[in-house]
Parts: C-alpha cells; structure tokens; sequence
C-alpha cells in the first residue's frame, strides 16, 4: 500500500531566510503525481506546487521549489525567502489513478 | 468561478444527536471526496465518490457514518449518534475524474467544523 510520510511535524524559520520541508513516499506504481498543500489558519486547503513523476525536472513556483528524487521516493519542498504569510501547515500529497493520499502535514512557524 | 462550497461552516450538536454536512463541489468535477481532521492533525480519508457512485467506502469509521451523492453534485455526509470523538473538522473535495486526469489537484472547501458537545 502506498504511505506518505513527512518525518517533521513543526519547523521554524526566520523571515527572509530558506527552509526545506521534508516528504517521502513508498509506492510501486510508476506513473503517479505529487502535490504539495498549505492550510493556513483559515483551514483553507492551497495548491502550492505539483510535480509529474515522469518529469526529471523539479518544479517550481515562485519561491517554492521541490527537489523530486524518484529512486530515493523523496519529495521535498523549499521554501525561499520566507515570509510571515507562509506559516501554515504543509501536506504532502500522493495521487495515482486510484488513489488520493496525504502526509501528516508540518507546521511551519515564520519569526520575524 | 465558484469553488467547492460547504455548509454549515460551524455545527455545535449534543452527544447522541445526528448531523448532516453538505458539500457543492465545482460544477463538471465528477469526483468527490470527503476528509476529517481532527485538531492539528493530517486528513483522514472517509470516502469517495465518481459521480453518484461510491467505490471507496474504506475510511468510514463506522456505520454511524454514512454519505451519498445525488446527481453528480451536491453530497451529504451523515453522521447518526454523534460522539465526542467525532468532533473535527470535514473538509470536502473535488476534481475532475480520477484516472483520466489524475494529475488535477484537488479543490477543497473551507470545511466544517464539528463540535460534538
């Protein structure tokens, strides 16, 4: 059965600064697309970036970023110049042609 | 355009009471989806649905809990009896049909929070 582990359930950054959220996954589909969420206090669920896995190219948004290793199974996103808007939680997110599957999610906190 | 949209925003019911939560997914998305939170925790699936079929039941806790769909639209997620436990927040989402475009994300609603008293 395929798992989503994100191994830190909170993590703080300074503002301005690059923080790295760690996600890995076990499947042993080949075709399958990652997703990364943040839910901010509202509890409004956001896309913040999506990755094809037959894509070597890591995708990028903005100042996110993720670094996709498909052998390793890792997924992880980096957050660059950080901004108070950016506390959240972050959910990893799996999704094949049958199923949907979150992580735990991490709490990111901003210091200012 | 409108996006998923669920109702109530907040419900406070007794113990032993039964709830009824309603989510109007984006208009065209076939498939839906149903997820509890607790408080600070990740999403626990409950179920899904391709149009008014439900071919993963597999996350209901229990058969207090029950959901349909009619029409392709509008889903109700029924919980009879409710407990304490049950108090969490049930998001719901939608999207195009899985497996065809299963690289579309998911479109959540805002939520409901459920506070079992």
């Amino acid at each position: 059965a395929q798992t989503v582990t994100q191994s830190q359930p909170e993590m703080s950054v300074q503002e301005a600064e690059t923080v790295t959220l760690s996600c890995t996954y076990d499947t042993s589909e080949s075709d399958y697309y990652l997703f990364w969420y943040k839910q901010p206090p509202s509890r409004q669920m956001i896309l913040v970036i999506r990755q094809e896995a037959y894509k070597q190219q890591n995708a990028t948004e903005n100042r996110f970023s993720v670094n996709f290793q498909k052998a390793a199974k890792s997924f992880s996103l980096k957050i660059s110049d950080s901004q108070l808007g950016d506390a959240a939680m972050y959910f990893c997110a799996y999704r094949s042609a049958e199923k949907i599957i979150f992580g735990k999610g991490t709490r990111l906190h901003i210091l200012p | 355009g409108a996006g998923v949209s669920q109702s109530p925003s907040n419900k406070v019911t007794e113990k032993g009471k039964d709830v009824e939560l309603r989510c109007d997914p984006i208009s065209g998305h076939t498939a839906l989806y149903w997820y509890r939170q607790r408080l600070g925790q990740g999403l626990e699936f409950l179920i899904y649905f391709q149009g008014n079929s439900a071919p993963d039941k597999s996350g209901l806790p229990s058969d207090r809990f029950s959901a349909e769909r009619t029409g392709e639209s509008v889903s109700t997620l029924t919980i009879q009896r409710t407990q304490q436990e049950d108090s969490a927040v049930y998001l719901c989402a939608s999207s195009p049909p899985q497996g065809a475009i299963y690289n579309s994300p998911l479109h959540f609603g805002n939520g409901t929070r459920l506070t079992v008293t």
